[in-house]
């Protein structure tokens, strides 16, 4: 079993339409990040939580440390949001991250 | 500031031969990390430094590959010798540390043939 597991592994879904990703993990950490990363792109760190919710314009993430659960959220949601997003988690004392497997987000118009 | 700088963009090599990627990171980021992507595997952090010390190479698949940082400034993973498999885009990123997060860069994309 992977330390980090997303889902869905893919999601297709109507412009406009509210979007939820889901990250569980299985060790203790000290932050949990959302990646995102366009086609044939770079990553872009879009979040970085240890407790609560945090947003940024239409995106919303948060986080249950006691679940060892983090969701993100996409607002009306537009094609220009389609990409992959990476869940990956910072184990306590560690520098490293450990990376989900992604969830392909496909937004069509 | 110009961000996590790689080189090259783009390596298409024959298998055999030696393949050296490079990585400029953030000034004054602490930690360096390199990482592979492909499609079955994801990302998987092969190797990170901290003020240019290897701190966890575990991730390194076997001999032929090595990296190294000789100053803050710059960094080098080199394959020898390359193989098919090791096809894959290869990230590197930088972080000050503590709770900041990672800069990564745009990524060497390798195909060897």
């Amino acid at each position: 079993k992977n330390e980090v597991e997303q889902s869905p592994q893919n999601l297709t879904a109507q412009e406009g339409e509210f979007i939820t990703i889901n990250c569980s993990y299985s060790v203790g950490i000290s932050a949990l990040h959302w990646l995102q990363q366009h086609p044939g792109g770079g990553i872009v760190s879009l979040f970085m939580l240890s407790s609560g919710k945090k947003k940024h314009g239409r995106l919303i993430a948060t986080i249950n440390i006691q679940e060892k659960h983090s969701s993100l959220h996409i607002t009306a949601s537009h094609p220009r949001d389609s990409a992959v997003y990476i869940c990956a988690v910072r184990e306590r004392g560690a520098q490293k991250l450990v990376f989900g497997q992604g969830t392909r987000l496909t937004i069509n118009p | 500031d110009a961000g996590v700088i790689q080189s090259p963009r783009h390596e298409v090599t024959e298998m055999g031969q030696e393949v050296t990627l490079r990585c400029k990171p953030i000034s004054g980021h602490d930690y360096l990390f390199w990482y592979r992507q492909t499609m079955m595997r994801g990302l998987e952090l092969l190797i990170y430094f901290n003020n240019n010390v290897p701190i966890d190479d575990s991730g390194m698949p076997e001999d032929r590959f090595s990296a190294k940082m000789p100053n803050a400034s710059f960094s080098t993973l080199k394959i020898q010798p390359s193989e098919p498999r090791d096809s894959a885009v290869y990230f590197c990123a930088s972080t000050p540390g503590g709770d900041r997060a990672q800069t990564f860069g745009s990524g060497t994309r390798l195909t060897v043939v």
